[in-house]
């Protein structure tokens, strides 16, 4: 059973467009969503992540909007740029235990110049 | 470099051979854990360190497999009579010892059994 849901599984944009990365959970007991961004070769990097008091969190061209009745979350990345191109995972996780992260199956991102 | 050092970076292995991995985590980091990550997949978890006790262990972790963290330092993994689906991404990760503090990951060591 997959927890964590992620579309689509490949994007292809522009540079300077806005990509949009969707994640969909089923557990409820979730509390701690973080994005990764993994490029070839490396271990996943963290970007940013929120908690389900907010439904909106920004760190520099990165944005995180979360919807708590709908269960879903999606990252947002502004003024894209080739360097972005990368793997793109949500996760989850529960109670705090944001070590035992549950991951989707990851978005690869084309950022064509 | 202060982050986290996985070694090797590749290692391909007949089926039945054992294997084993390093991990050093950050150097203030208590706290380590072991992801396995196959191709098109995310990280799934494997097992988590508490300094040197092994505090959880997925169910994924078969007995054939096993993780050591003996000085609360660097940290083993081993895979005992490797088969084929045992292919994958292994990638070790740190953080600081509250609940909040995020995972650093490592660049993981590639195991292909043949």
């Amino acid at each position: 059973q997959q927890q964590v849901k992620q579309s689509p599984q490949s994007l292809i944009v522009q540079k300077g467009g806005i990509p949009i990365i969707n994640c969909a959970y089923e557990n409820t007991a979730f509390d701690y969503f973080p994005w990764y961004q993994q490029f070839p070769g490396k271990g996943p990097a963290l970007l940013i992540a929120i908690r389900p008091d907010v439904s909106e969190k920004k760190e520099g061209r990165f944005t995180i909007s979360f919807n708590k009745s709908a269960k879903q979350f999606s990252l947002h990345i502004m003024d894209s740029q080739p360097g972005d191109s990368a793997t793109y995972f949500c996760a989850a996780s529960i109670g705090g235990s944001n070590y035992k992260l549950t991951f989707g199956k990851g978005t690869l991102l084309t950022v064509n110049p | 470099d202060t982050g986290v050092s996985q070694n090797p970076r590749h290692k391909i292995t007949k089926r039945g051979q054992n294997v084993t991995f390093r991990c050093d985590p950050i150097s203030e980091h208590n706290r380590l854990y072991w992801y396995r990550q196959t191709l098109g997949q995310g990280p799934e978890f494997l097992t988590y360190f508490q300094n040197e006790a092994q505090l959880e262990k997925s169910r994924l972790l078969s007995d054939r497999f096993s993780a050591e963290r003996p000085k609360g330092s660097f940290s083993t993994l081993e895979i005992q009579r490797t088969e084929q689906g045992d292919s994958a991404m292994y990638l070790c990760a740190s953080s600081l010892g509250d609940s909040n503090s995020p995972l650093h990951f490592g660049n993981g060591t590639r195991l292909t059994v043949t």
